[in-house]
């Protein structure tokens, strides 16, 4: 069975960085033919794509954060990983990892996400 | 490339549901649709326009033609009562609807 586990700080200033770790179990990342997606969603809202990686570390992003995002891979550890900069009030979401998202293939395991608020 | 939900959408318990999610040309993309039950993680129910992964019950099901997909939930249960959102991948981005928030009386 396919697990992610999103962990970072559940609590970033405004203007700094968001940095948050998903860990997979269950799957190798680096012998899958799958992506690894980062989503986003604000409490009472809906979901927003962020962007993914994939096991080359090749990554894609969401064109209205993709100058504040890097998505990088560690195979040997087997995580990926998001960094968001200069983060403001509107970055307060709960944040989820999910395998998939590329071309046809969905999003079929996810982890159950962390809230990350943004506040002084 | 925008995908248009209805907002909410209300069903009798035992009754049939359907759930639209609209946009042009839908029928020449590959459609999935996540449920989201209150505090919990989105979860896969259909993909692929059609297909259920395993574990999913028979009661739900899909179809997409047109410019219309469509959530059919068969039998409706309490707890069927959740947000449920189409997604598509366009222009190299996944790309969410608003989300249909499933009320069973």
């Amino acid at each position: 069975q396919v697990q992610l586990q999103e962990s970072g700080p559940g609590r970033v200033k405004p203007s700094q960085t968001l940095s948050l770790i998903c860990t997979v179990s269950g799957d190798s990342i680096s012998g899958s033919s799958y992506y690894w997606s980062w989503i986003r969603q604000p409490a009472g809202k809906g979901l927003e794509w962020i962007g993914h990686v994939y096991t080359s570390g090749l990554t894609n992003s969401n064109p209205s954060l993709k100058s504040r995002v890097t998505i990088s891979v560690d195979t040997s550890r087997n995580q990926f990983s998001l960094s968001l900069i200069s983060v403001t009030a509107a970055d307060t979401a709960v944040y989820y990892c999910a395998r998939g998202g590329q071309s046809s293939w969905p999003l079929d395991y996810w982890g159950q996400g962390t809230l990350v608020t943004v506040s002084s | 490339y925008e995908l248009t939900q209805t907002l909410s959408v209300s069903v009798a318990l035992g009754q049939t549901a359907r759930i639209t999610c609209g946009a042009n040309n839908i029928v020449h993309k590959n459609v999935h649709w996540y449920q989201q039950r209150p505090g919990q993680a989105p979860v896969l129910v259909i993909y692929r326009d059609t297909n259920r992964p395993s574990g999913i019950p028979e009661r739900f099901s899909a179809s997409n033609s047109g410019n219309t997909a469509t959530l059919t939930i068969s039998g409706a249960l309490a707890g069927d009562e959740a947000d449920y959102y189409c997604q598509v991948w366009d222009s190299s981005t996944v790309i969410f609807g608003g989300g249909t928030k499933l009320t069973v009386l």
